[in-house]
Order: C-alpha cells, then sequence, then structure tokens
C-alpha cells in the first residue's frame, strides 16, 4: 500500500535555527515521484520540490535542501537559517506512475513549523 | 500571487442553499482537481478532470456537483449541504493529463466554506 509519514506533528524553532523536516513513503512501485509542498497560513499550496524515483541526487535551493534515500525511503526537507516567514505547515506527497496517468497525490498529514522571532 | 485562481474566498450557506464554487487558469493546464481540506488534516481527492471530462470521483456525495464547462474554468455546484462539508475547498491544475503523474499541482488560495 501506498503511504506517506511525517511523524512530526509541529515542529517549533527559534529564527536563524535549521531544522528538518521528515518524510518516509511507501510503495510497491519503483516509478514514482516525491513532492514537497508549502502551506503559509493563507491556503493555498505551493510546490516546492518535485524528485523521482532515480534520481538521488540531493538538491539545494536557496535556505531549502533535500535528501532522497531510497535505502531508507525517506525524502526529508531542511530549512538552513529559519525565518519567521517560513512558518507553515509542509505537506510531503507521493505520486505513482503505475497508477495511471492521472496525478492522484498520496499526502502526508502534515507538518506545522513555527518559526519564532 | 497564485496562477489559480478561486472565487469566492469565503462562503457561508444554509444548509438549503444552492451555491457554486469557481476556479479559473490560464497557464493552458489540461488537468484540474478538486480537493477537500478540514482542519490540520491534508488535502482530500474529491474530483479530477482531464481534457474536460470528468476522469476520477472519489466517490463524493452527490449534494457535490462538479463542472468543467472550458479548459481554464472549475466550477463546483452545492447543493443541500450539511455542517460536516464545512471546510478549504482547493483547486489544483497541472500540465498535461497524459504524464500528470509527474506533474507538480498548481494549487489556488481556496474558498473558506462554512455551512450552516
Amino acid at each position: 500500500a501506498q503511504k506517506v509519514t511525517q511523524a512530526q506533528t509541529e515542529i517549533s524553532v527559534v529564527e536563524k535555527e535549521d531544522v528538518t523536516l521528515d518524510c518516509v513513503y511507501e510503495t510497491r512501485d519503483t516509478t514514482y515521484y516525491l513532492f514537497w509542498y508549502k502551506q503559509p497560513p493563507s491556503g493555498e499550496l505551493v510546490f516546492l520540490i518535485r524528485r523521482n524515483s532515480f534520481d538521488e541526487q540531493n538538491e539545494i535551493s536557496g535556505r531549502y535542501s533535500w535528501n532522497f534515500q531510497k535505502s531508507t525511503s525517506s525524502f526529508n526537507f531542511t530549512i538552513t537559517a529559519s525565518q519567521v516567514v517560513d512558518s507553515a505547515v509542509y505537506f510531503c506527497a507521493l505520486s505513482e506512475a503505475e497508477g495511471g496517468a492521472t496525478n492522484k497525490l498520496i499526502f502526508g498529514t502534515g507538518t506545522l513549523l513555527a518559526v519564532q522571532p | 500571487d497564485t496562477e489559480v485562481t478561486q472565487t469566492p474566498k469565503h462562503l457561508v450557506m444554509g444548509m438549503t442553499n444552492k451555491k457554486s464554487l469557481k476556479c479559473e487558469q490560464h497557464m493552458g493546464h489540461r488537468a484540474m482537481y478538486w480537493y477537500k481540506q478540514k482542519a490540520k488534516k491534508p488535502p482530500e481527492l474529491m474530483f479530477v478532470y482531464s481534457y474536460e471530462k470528468l476522469s476520477i470521483n472519489e466517490s463524493v456525495p452527490s449534494r457535490f456537483s462538479p463542472e468543467c464547462p472550458n479548459s481554464s474554468l472549475l466550477n463546483l455546484h452545492l447543493h443541500a449541504l450539511q455542517p460536516e462539508d464545512s471546510a478549504l475547498y482547493l483547486c489544483a491544475s497541472s500540465q498535461d493529463p497524459s504524464s500528470s503523474y509527474n506533474s507538480p499541482l498548481h494549487f489556488g488560495n481556496g474558498t473558506r466554506l462554512t455551512v450552516t
């Protein structure tokens, strides 16, 4: 069965701290995509990154970095030098190719990140 | 600014009312989605349209009726809703339905619906 687990329900940090959000997934497919979305208090989900199952290179984008490890089925997200504007709910999601062409995202339960000034 | 526009932002309706939620995108995307999100929960897929045709209905009650008049517009018609239907309703779009499993979804800001 496909499943995405975000064990951290809430994390609170002080500005400028680094923080890592964990994501563990389960799938029987060999071809799949992993995503991270950010949902600020305003409500919209903002796409952050997509990673396919054949590309295990880590990625860095400014203060954001992602660590994909197939061996542990994890796709963790690190924010370096956190800022108050990073406060949001972050969702990890899985999409499988074998489920057909249409995109059915399987979301984790989300991690609420609160960055205190 | 989001490229998927949803109206209204907030809606309060009684259980006997009929209302509609609207969603519009001009990115040329051919897959459009409705999601429902309850507080402190992840979004749940309701409907998917591919090339203006309904391709997925996740066993949504008939009091929710989707409509896709053209490739840019998506509506959700609401009738005889229950208080437990109160939630944030999110519209999304993605590029090409034939390979949409790898396409990121672009979400709107959502409509916050309260059923009284």
